[in-house]
């Protein structure tokens, strides 16, 4: 098994909305990532959890909150988001994070829209 | 710090015909480099990468890249492109963050076309 399942795939949500994106991985990667990619913009790192140690872009609005219960599995909880918070929300994995040379392996995404 | 310059933000080739796509990255060190291909609303996939040793990398898909140190540049190149190949690609370096974490710098990417 070499996927890496995010669900939802889409989501559409209100600014008082509280919701979770699920990021999965069975391939016994010891970090995972999100990142945030807005239309026709290069994505863009926002957290990442290695041998589930959490690291933070502090650009990152509190808004977003990281949670890793276990190797395999990484959540984006979201509340009071903004309407330019709508985009692509990507989890990836990789073996590990040595040295900056990890091949990441990316899910297909959450399209997320806030009204 | 490190960034990555893709000068092309939309190609067009016919099928069949050859492609390269640009990419330049500035980096302090010898760079990790990537290049990854995206369909629309889909996540990235990883075409090939280079970390030391020989300069030309062979990737998947027919892809290569050629890393040169002297122009800063890893230029990805396909010989016959093949309609499936349009796609967004983006080029991007590897670095650590927080002097222990993982990260990718992408480019701002390249739109290919390709026509019948």
């Amino acid at each position: 098994d070499t996927e890496v399942t995010q669900t939802p795939k889409h989501l559409v949500m209100g600014m008082t909305n509280k919701k979770s994106l699920k990021c999965e991985q069975h391939m016994g990667h010891r970090a995972m990532y999100w990142y945030k990619q807005k239309a026709k913009k290069p994505p863009e790192l926002m957290f990442v959890y290695s041998y589930e140690k959490l690291s933070i872009n502090e650009s990152v609005p509190s808004r977003f909150s990281p949670e890793c219960p276990n190797s395999s599995l990484l959540n984006l909880h979201l509340h009071a988001l903004q309407p330019e918070d709508s985009a692509l929300y990507l989890c990836a994995s990789s073996q590990d994070v040595a040295q900056g040379g990890e091949k990441l392996f990316f899910g297909s995404g959450t399209q997320l829209s806030v009204l | 710090a490190q960034s990555v310059t893709q000068p092309d933000i939309h190609i067009t080739v016919s099928e069949g015909a050859s492609l390269e796509l640009r990419c330049n990255y500035s980096y302090g060190a010898t760079p990790y480099l990537f290049w990854y291909v995206q369909s629309p609303g889909q996540g990235l996939q990883l075409l090939l990468k280079y970390f030391s040793g020989d300069t030309l990398v062979q990737g998947i898909k027919g892809f290569e890249a050629e890393f040169k140190r002297s122009q800063s540049s890893f230029n990805l190149r396909k010989p016959s492109v093949h309609w499936s190949d349009a796609a967004e690609y983006f080029c991007a370096v590897g670095a650590l963050w927080g002097g222990a974490t993982n990260k990718l710098i992408f480019g701002t990417g390249t739109l290919l076309a390709v026509q019948p």
